[in-house]
């Protein structure tokens, strides 16, 4: 068990429709990463929070969006939902800045779209 | 821009022999790490081993140990004494600033 915590661990909704991830970093870590893994596109990231703020930003498509809150816990918000965004969605967090690169994975979301 | 490359889809494995997993990285900079993740069929990532670039000697974790050629961009993963449960998509990644880049991974299977 990594300590990060990520809900729901599953999800299936139709296309149209907008979702909300939800990540706790492991406790003492402020950042928190995003990534989306899918067959066609392999594991991607899509972006980063340093305790509250953005601090980098990857293949993160404009329809989905990302906060980190007071209580550093992060969620990922996923809209107008296409066939192609189902994928597993990994939350990872870091103690600082993540300079030196170590992340902890969660368990993951699956998204399915319909 | 850096890109990581595992060109072995699939390996195998005898139990209690050794496997080695091939990557490799291409990258313009002199100070990075880099990563061995394994993800189960549970699919959870987990860290297996941790190389930082300014190192010249290769990490080890128990049966995991790498062997890291930094002018050749080089970054392999040795198992020794394979066990069933070892069994899993094994990804390379290597990271500069601020995202970990993935290789496509290599799958693993573990035969008794």
């Amino acid at each position: 068990d990594s300590g990060v915590t990520q809900t729901p661990k599953h999800l299936i909704t139709a296309t149209g429709q907008r979702v909300t991830l939800r990540c706790s970093p492991r406790s003492g870590d402020l950042s928190v990463y995003w990534y989306q893994q899918s067959l066609d596109q392999g594991l991607q990231f899509l972006i980063q929070y340093y305790n509250g703020e953005e601090r980098a930003k990857g293949n993160i498509l404009e329809r989905f969006s990302a906060q980190q809150f007071p209580d550093l816990h992060s969620e990922l918000n996923l809209s107008s939902l296409e066939l192609g965004d189902s994928a597993l969605y990994f939350c990872a967090s870091s103690v600082g800045t993540g300079v030196e690169g170590e992340q902890y994975f969660g368990p993951g979301t699956r998204l399915t779209v319909t | 821009a850096q890109t990581v490359t595992q060109s072995q889809p699939e390996m195998s494995v005898q139990e209690a022999e050794t496997v080695t997993l091939s990557c490799t990285y291409d990258t313009s900079e002199s100070d990075y790490y880099l990563f061995w993740y394994k993800q189960p069929p549970s699919r959870q990532m987990i860290l297996v081993i941790r190389q930082e670039a300014y190192k010249q000697q290769n990490a080890t974790e128990n049966r995991f140990s790498v062997n890291f050629q930094k002018a050749a961009k080089s970054f392999s993963l040795k198992i020794s004494d394979s066990q069933l449960g070892d069994a899993a998509m094994y990804f390379c990644a290597y990271y500069n600033t601020d995202k970990l880049i993935f290789g496509t991974g290599t799958r693993l299977q573990v035969f008794p």
